[in-house]
């Protein structure tokens, strides 16, 4: 089946550190991968995407790169600021035919202090 | 530009109340979805719908019902809340299709907080 897992939160930072939120998928083929934020008391709005291996989707200073070897989708910024503190969701799309759903991982709480 | 837009945002509920959210959505996205929230687990969804008149049962679909009389609103009915039902409910549409390259977006509303009590 399709899964994604990432890293346990909650991740606590301090403003200017480098961020990095793991992220590893199993899914049938290439998916599409992308990462969502939701920021306190909002829904999610996409952050970045990728649809291709070695694709490298980014936003805002965040980056990930579409590893197939690894299926990986790891999310990194260089230099994180208190306005980055939110939940963030890897997530794909299997590529399959008909219905294509967002498959979500479970989410890490990141919190940037000051 | 709404988007896509939940109501109600709040509610509390007893067990054994029956209740519906709406989604509605201004982007003539075909695909709509439902998905709950809950600690620790991610998004899981519940139902989905890939155009007007369609529905489908997603990861957790028991104790739900949907309907897509409209291509524009999908709504997600609790026909007797249990407390299990307790979570945040959030709506996604998005215009995929059998295509998805530069078409698979997804766009959620901003969630309704559902407590049964």
């Amino acid at each position: 089946g399709n899964s994604v897992t990432q890293m346990e939160g909650p991740v606590t930072l301090s403003e200017e550190a480098f961020l990095t939120i793991n992220c590893t998928y199993t899914a049938t083929g290439y998916p599409s991968l992308f990462w969502y934020v939701q920021y306190p008391g909002e829904g999610l709005q996409l952050l970045l995407k990728a649809t291709k291996a070695d694709d490298k989707g980014s936003n805002k200073g965040f980056e990930a790169t579409y590893r197939k070897e690894t299926t990986s989708f790891h999310l990194e910024k260089g230099s994180v600021q208190v306005s980055d503190s939110a939940v963030y969701f890897c997530a794909l799309i299997p590529l399959i035919q008909g219905a294509q759903k967002l498959v979500f991982g479970q989410g890490t709480r990141l919190t940037i202090n000051p | 530009n709404a988007g896509v837009t939940q109501t109600p945002k709040f509610r509390v509920l007893k067990t054994g109340q029956s209740m519906t959210l709406l989604c509605a959505q201004d982007m003539n996205h075909e695909y709509m979805y439902w998905y709950r929230q809950d600690p620790g687990m991610g998004l899981r969804l519940i139902h989905y719908s890939v155009g007007e008149g369609t529905t489908a049962k997603g990861e957790v679909p028991d104790g739900y019902n949907v309907s897509r009389l409209k291509k524009q609103n999908f709504l997600l009915g609790l026909e007797s809340a249990a407390p299990s039902q307790t979570s945040v409910y959030f709506c996604a549409s998005s215009q995929l299709g059998t295509g998805y390259k530069g078409r698979n977006e997804a766009f959620f509303g901003q969630g309704t907080r559902l407590t049964v009590v």
